[in-house]
This record gives structure tokens, C-alpha cells and sequence, in this order.
């Protein structure tokens, strides 16, 4: 079982507000890593797949970014709206099939 | 993105009986299944791996006659959890995956064992 570990756990932030947050893992081995945003009672669904060190994507107010030499990357959010309170998930991936998850970042944005 | 349907969302069971759990991809055909469960403050653990028409390849400690997996089809893939008791208790989710491609989630299923 690889460790992936994100933080921090949960955050409240005010509407507008912009945001970051960490994903660990091993730095050998590397395949790949997701970002996932997970709202409840809803599917996980896709955000970004990172595949090559210094790596930066976007999806409109959502963007992260990859270091995998040292083994971490960033989710960042721009000005923050109630709709993006969902719980964040990342995975590992360090070969075909295998995803190793995180636990999660929690956020609530505040109207 | 496409469509993975899982049902159902929430169930409860008395112990010692077996639960069902199904997961279908919706609009495009998965060669790949895979079966996550989390409890509480934890990470989604991959507890196995199925492709359509072969026998599913288990994690490490996760019993394959406890957590019977079947991947009959391209479309469908179940679980059963038999003869279930209350530590089986936990969420359970599956992803599916055509070749190549990304692996898409179910909405999961809440099983609580009384």
C-alpha cells in the first residue's frame, strides 16, 4: 500500500476567497496522479490526469500543478463559489490499473 | 463524461445475509471494473479488479469467497458481499474503464449491517 496524503483535511473558506491544497506521494515509480472532486451522494468525478513533472493544468477557476521529483502537487482555486464545495481527492497511480486515493480535502466555501 | 450507474445508493442488512451490489456503464462498454470500499476517515482501498469475462484479481487480504465479484458483460459488473456482518459495514464504490481510457465512478453504495 503506497501513502497518499493530502492536507489539509477540510477548510472553510468565504465566497471569492482563493484556495490551495496538497497532495503527497511517493516519488518513485511514478505513473501518473489524479485530482478528483467529489460532491456528495455523487460520483467522483475527473478533474485533471498529470503525467509529466512540472505539469500545469486548468479547468476554468481550477488549476494544479506537479512536482513529481519531490513528490507533490497542488490544486489551486481561484475566487472560490458555493458550488465548488465538494471534497477534493487525488490518486496515485504507479502503474496500470492501480489508483492509491487520499483521503481528501474537504472544502466549503461560505456564501 | 460518460455514465456509471451503481445501485443501490444505501442499504441495510441483517447479518449473515448476502447483499448485491451493481455496476453498470451506462453509454460505453468497460473491459475494466474496479471495486473500492472506505470507511470512515479513510482513503477509497481497491479491494479487487475485474475484466469482462475473467476472474477478478484480488488485493492483498480482501477474501475473494466473501467479496464475490462477477464481470459477465461488458456493461455490468456486481459484488456480493456474502454472509455479511457488521465490520463488512463501509462504503462501497466501484470505477469502470474502456481501452484505453479513463475510469469513471459509480455513486457508491452505503451497506450497514445490523
Amino acid at each position: 500500500i503506497l501513502n497518499v496524503e493530502q492536507s489539509p483535511q477540510s477548510l472553510h473558506v468565504q465566497e471569492g476567497d482563493s484556495t490551495n491544497f496538497t497532495c503527497s506521494f511517493p516519488s518513485s515509480n511514478f505513473y501518473a496522479l489524479h485530482w478528483y472532486r467529489w460532491e456528495t451522494a455523487k460520483s467522483p468525478e475527473a478533474l485533471f490526469v498529470m503525467t509529466l513533472n512540472g505539469d500545469e493544468k486548468k479547468k476554468g477557476r481550477i488549476s494544479a500543478t506537479l512536482n513529481t521529483k519531490e513528490g507533490y502537487s497542488y490544486l489551486y482555486i481561484k475566487g472560490s463559489q458555493p458550488e465548488d464545495s465538494a471534497t477534493y481527492l487525488c490518486a496515485f497511480r504507479h502503474g496500470a490499473n492501480n489508483l492509491f486515493f487520499g483521503t481528501g480535502t474537504r472544502l466549503t466555501v461560505i456564501p | 463524461g460518460a455514465v456509471v450507474s451503481q445501485h443501490p445508493s444505501w442499504v441495510i442488512c441483517k447479518s449473515g445475509t448476502s447483499v448485491k451490489i451493481e455496476c453498470r456503464s451506462l453509454d460505453f462498454q468497460a473491459t475494466t471494473m474496479f471495486w473500492y470500499r472506505q470507511f470512515p476517515k479513510q482513503s477509497l482501498m481497491l479491494m479487487a479488479t475485474s475484466n469482462e469475462g475473467s476472474k477478478a484479481t484480488y488485493e492483498q487480504g480482501v477474501e475473494k469467497d466473501k467479496f464475490l465479484i462477477n464481470h459477465a458483460s461488458l456493461t455490468l459488473s456486481t459484488l456480493t458481499v456474502t454472509s455479511a456482518h457488521p465490520e463488512d459495514s463501509s462504503f462501497y464504490i466501484c470505477s469502470a474503464r474502456s481501452t484505453p481510457g479513463e475510469a469513471f465512478f459509480g455513486q457508491g453504495t452505503r451497506l450497514t449491517v445490523v
